[in-house]
C-alpha cells in the first residue's frame, strides 16, 4: 500500500523566517512520482513541484528549494524567507504507474506566517 | 490550453435532499477525472476516479455516486445527503496513458448539510 506521512499539523513562523515541511513516503514500486500542493484559503490546490523515483536532483525555485532522498524516503519542501503569501495548507503527494493514475495525498501541513 | 470548471462554489442543503456537482474540463480529450473530499482540517480522500465515458472506480463506499455522461464532463451525486457527507469536493484531471503528471484541480464547491 502507499502511504504519504506529513508529521507537521501546523507550523507557525514569523515573517522572514525559513521553514521546512516534511513529507515521508512509502510505496513499494521503483517508479514512482511525488507532488508537492499548495492551498490557500481559497481553497484551490496549486501544483507547486513533481519529482520522479530516478531523479534526486534537489530543485530550487525562487524562494522554494525540495530535498528529495530516496535513502530515508522523504520530499521535504523548505521555504526560504518565508512571507504573508506563503500562509496555506500544503500537501505532500504520491503517485505510481503501477496504481494508475491514482494519488495518494499527505494529511497536510498548515503554515502560519505571520508579519 | 486546459481549464476545469467546477460549480456551484458553494451549496447549502438539507439533510435528505439530492446532491448534483458538475466538472467539466475544456482543452483536452479523454481525460481521466477524479472526485475528491476534503473534510474541514483534514486531507484529500479520492471518491471516484474515471478512465473513460461510463467507466468508474469508487474508492471508498459511501453515500455517493459519480457518473461520466461525457467525455469531459464528470457528475458527483447522491440521492439524500447527510450530515456527514458535509466538505470540499474538487474534482480534477489529469492527461490519458501519462505516467507521472501532476493533477489539476478545480476550484472546489464547499458543500454544508444542515
Amino acid at each position: 500500500a502507499q502511504k504519504v506521512t506529513q508529521a507537521q499539523t501546523e507550523i507557525s513562523v514569523v515573517e522572514k523566517e525559513d521553514v521546512t515541511l516534511d513529507c515521508v513516503y512509502e510505496t513499494r514500486d521503483t517508479t514512482y512520482y511525488l507532488f508537492w500542493y499548495k492551498q490557500p484559503p481559497s481553497g484551490e490546490l496549486v501544483f507547486l513541484i513533481r519529482r520522479n523515483s530516478f531523479d534526486e536532483q534537489n530543485e530550487i525555485s525562487g524562494r522554494y528549494s525540495w530535498n528529495f532522498q530516496k535513502s530515508t524516503s522523504s520530499f521535504n519542501f523548505t521555504i526560504t524567507a518565508s512571507q504573508v503569501v506563503d500562509s496555506a495548507v500544503y500537501f505532500c503527494a504520491l503517485s505510481s504507474y503501477n496504481y494508475g493514475q491514482n494519488f495518494v495525498f499527505g494529511p497536510g501541513t498548515r503554515l502560519s506566517v505571520l508579519p | 490550453s486546459q481549464t476545469i470548471h467546477q460549480w456551484p462554489a458553494t451549496l447549502v442543503q438539507p439533510v435528505g435532499s439530492p446532491l448534483s456537482l458538475e466538472c467539466t474540463v475544456e482543452g483536452t480529450s479523454n481525460p481521466n477525472l477524479y472526485w475528491y473530499r476534503q473534510a474541514a482540517g483534514r486531507g484529500l480522500q479520492l471518491l471516484f476516479y474515471s478512465v473513460g465515458i461510463g467507466q468508474i472506480s469508487s474508492e471508498v463506499p459511501q453515500n455517493l455516486s459519480a457518473s461520466r455522461p461525457q467525455d469531459r464532463q464528470f457528475i458527483l451525486s447522491s440521492k439524500k445527503l447527510l450530515l456527514s457527507d458535509s466538505g470540499f469536493y474538487l474534482c480534477a484531471w489529469t492527461p490519458l496513458y501519462a505516467a507521472g503528471t501532476e493533477a489539476f484541480f478545480g476550484q472546489g464547491t464547499r458543500l454544508t448539510v444542515v
